[in-house]
């Protein structure tokens, strides 16, 4: 079945910090992989997206590969902000199916 | 403005007594899905729609129902709440074929059922 682990939380960093956030999946043929972010109090919001292998998804400073040999969509940001400060939520879509992995809280420090 | 709106955004109810948490959105998509959110387990799908008439049951649908009888709406209706369906409730919209889109969500449904 298809499938999405990610890095457990909580992520601390400080301001200017680099960021990565490691997702691997499970999946049957080709899926889409998807980052969605949730700021505290609302609903989750796509942050990139990658629908093929090598793909690179990109927004607001973050980058995530669709790496099909090690089956990975790891995220990362150079330099993170304390606007960063939120969930993330490594996704797949897989026909019909949409599976979502646990979720990552980062906090970002001054 | 695109969104999709969900009602109530907090509830505490008892057990037993039935609820609905309603979700609209105004974007004409075909596919809508509900989605709890529990600490260290994500989002599970409960059920989605992938149009008017057509549901079908996600990983956690025991307890709940939907409806789709107009393309805009997807009502939740928990008809014997227990506690453990106590949780953060989140409804998504999307165009049917969305691996090139996004699916939209609402801002979530805060749910506690004593």
């Amino acid at each position: 079945g298809n499938s999405v682990t990610q890095m457990e939380g909580p992520v601390t960093l400080s301001e200017e910090a680099f960021l990565t956030i490691n997702c691997t999946y499970t999946a049957t043929g080709y899926p889409s992989l998807f980052w969605y972010v949730q700021y505290p109090g609302e609903g989750l919001q796509l942050l990139l997206k990658a629908t093929k292998a090598d793909d690179k998804g990109s927004n607001k400073g973050f980058e995530a590969t669709y790496r099909k040999e090690t089956t990975s969509f790891h995220l990362e940001k150079g330099s993170v902000q304390v606007s960063d400060s939120a969930v993330y939520f490594c996704a797949l879509k897989n026909n019909n199916d949409m599976r979502f992995g646990a979720g990552t809280r980062l906090t970002v420090k001054p | 403005e695109a969104q999709v709106t969900q009602n109530p955004r907090y509830l505490i109810t008892v057990t037993g007594k039935k609820l609905t948490v309603t979700c609209s959105q105004n974007m004409n998509h075909e596919y809508m899905s509900w989605y709890r959110q529990d600490p260290g387990l994500g989002l599970r799908q409960i059920y989605y729609s992938m149009n008017v008439e057509v549901t079908d049951k996600g990983d956690v649908p025991e307890g709940y129902k939907v409806s789709r009888k107009e393309k805009r709406n997807f009502p939740l209706i928990l008809e014997s709440p227990s506690p453990n369906q106590t949780s953060l409730y989140f409804c998504a919209s999307s165009l049917r074929d969305f691996p090139v889109g996004e699916l939209f969500f609402g801002e979530g449904s805060r749910l506690t059922v004593l």
